[in-house]
This record gives C-alpha cells, sequence and structure tokens, in this order.
C-alpha cells in the first residue's frame, strides 16, 4: 500500500527565504506526483504535476523535481513571499486513486 | 481547463439530518469519480472510487450504508451522508477523472453536524 510522508510537518520563514518542501513515497510504481496548495477551510489548488518519466517541472517561483527510483520529491519555493502561507500537499498517483501525504503547513514572515 | 464543482459549499444541519452532497464535471466527462474527507490539520484520506454505472467501490473502515455514492452519469456524482452524527463533521471533497487523465478537484463541503 502507498504511503506519503511529508517533512517538515510545519515551517516558519522570513519573507524572502529560499525554501524546500519534502515528500517521500514507499512505491516506486507511480504514474505521476502532484504538488498542491490547500488555503485553510479550501480546497485544492494544483501547483505542479510531474509525470513519472520526468525529472523536475516549474512554474513561476516553483519547481518540483522527482527521483522516482529513491521515492523522492522536493517542491522549492524561491524568495517566498507571505502570499505562499499555505498547506503543501503532495500526491502519487499509481494505479490507485491519489495518494496524499499529511501536508506541510508554511508560514511566511512579513 | 478542467472545472469540477461541488455543492454546497457548506451545511450545518441536525443530528439525524440526511445531507447530499453533488459533484459535477463541467467540461469533461468523468468517467470516474473519487470522494475523500478530510479532518481538521489531516490529509485527505479516500473514501471511495466509483465508475459512472457501477457501484461505488468504498474503502476499508467506510460504512457504504452511511456514505451513499451514487454516479449515475458522466457529468453528476453524489455523495449522500445517511442520519449524519456529529461525529460526521469534516471536510468532505470530490474528484474527477477522465479516462487516465489526472485528478481534478472540487472546492471541498464543510459539513457540520450539531
Amino acid at each position: 500500500k502507498q504511503e506519503v510522508t511529508q517533512i517538515p510537518a510545519a515551517l516558519s520563514v522570513p519573507e524572502g527565504e529560499n525554501l524546500v518542501l519534502n515528500c517521500s513515497f514507499t512505491d516506486s510504481a507511480i504514474y505521476n506526483l502532484q504538488w498542491f496548495r490547500q488555503d485553510p477551510g479550501k480546497g485544492l489548488t494544483s501547483l505542479l504535476l510531474i509525470q513519472s518519466s520526468q525529472r523536475e517541472q516549474t512554474s513561476g517561483r516553483l519547481n518540483a523535481s522527482l527521483d522516482k527510483s529513491s521515492g523522492r520529491s522536493t517542491l522549492y519555493i524561491a524568495a517566498s513571499q507571505p502570499g505562499d502561507s499555505a498547506t503543501y500537499l503532495c500526491a502519487v498517483a499509481g494505479n490507485t486513486p491519489l495518494v496524499f501525504g499529511k501536508g506541510t503547513r508554511l508560514s511566511v514572515i512579513a | 481547463g478542467a472545472v469540477v464543482s461541488q455543492h454546497p459549499s457548506r451545511v450545518i444541519c441536525k443530528s439525524g439530518t440526511s445531507v447530499k452532497i453533488e459533484c459535477r464535471s463541467l467540461d469533461f466527462q468523468a468517467t470516474t469519480m473519487f470522494w475523500y474527507r478530510q479532518f481538521p490539520k489531516q490529509s485527505l484520506m479516500l473514501m471511495a472510487t466509483s465508475n459512472e454505472g457501477s457501484k461505488a467501490t468504498y474503502e476499508q473502515g467506510v460504512e457504504k450504508d452511511k456514505f451513499l455514492i451514487n454516479h449515475a452519469s458522466l457529468t453528476l456524482s453524489t455523495l449522500t451522508v445517511t442520519s449524519a452524527h456529529p461525529e460526521d463533521s469534516s471536510f468532505y471533497i470530490c474528484s474527477a477523472r477522465e479516462a487516465d487523465q489526472p485528478q481534478h478537484f472540487g472546492d471541498g463541503t464543510r459539513l457540520s453536524i450539531l
């Protein structure tokens, strides 16, 4: 059974810092990996999707990498802003519906 | 892009009431729909998967008689929480997918049972 772990569970940084969120998964037989953002009490916003054949994806200040063989992904956020404060969820899709990690709660302090 | 509409966004009702949540794919055919549940500060946990025209497949520990799922068309799935009690209070999110495309998510329904 696929298990997804995200580290750290919570992170607080001053505005402007670059930061890395980590995601690991136990079964490397995945189709793709997605990073989502969730604001309190809200639904999910898809940030980046990496297919299993890809190594990374970039969107603006966000860069996600995937190392399928080691079961790891990182989400890099450059020049963080207070508006980046949210919970970031990692999810993997294999021969099953998306399996989610517990998320990293990010606070960017102005 | 693919849009999933979930309604209502918030429900507050008395214990014993049955509550229906709708999930619609607006611009694609949702051959498969998923229902997730999220407790505060926890991750999304899959409750059930449904394919259009078939009975839903429930995850272990999810009561099928408690959480009724109907996926009668390629654009609509409903989740009915029957005889809801306070412990059913949670955030419910639906997701839809066309064939082997990525899943798209609704905005969720906050259910509060008094």
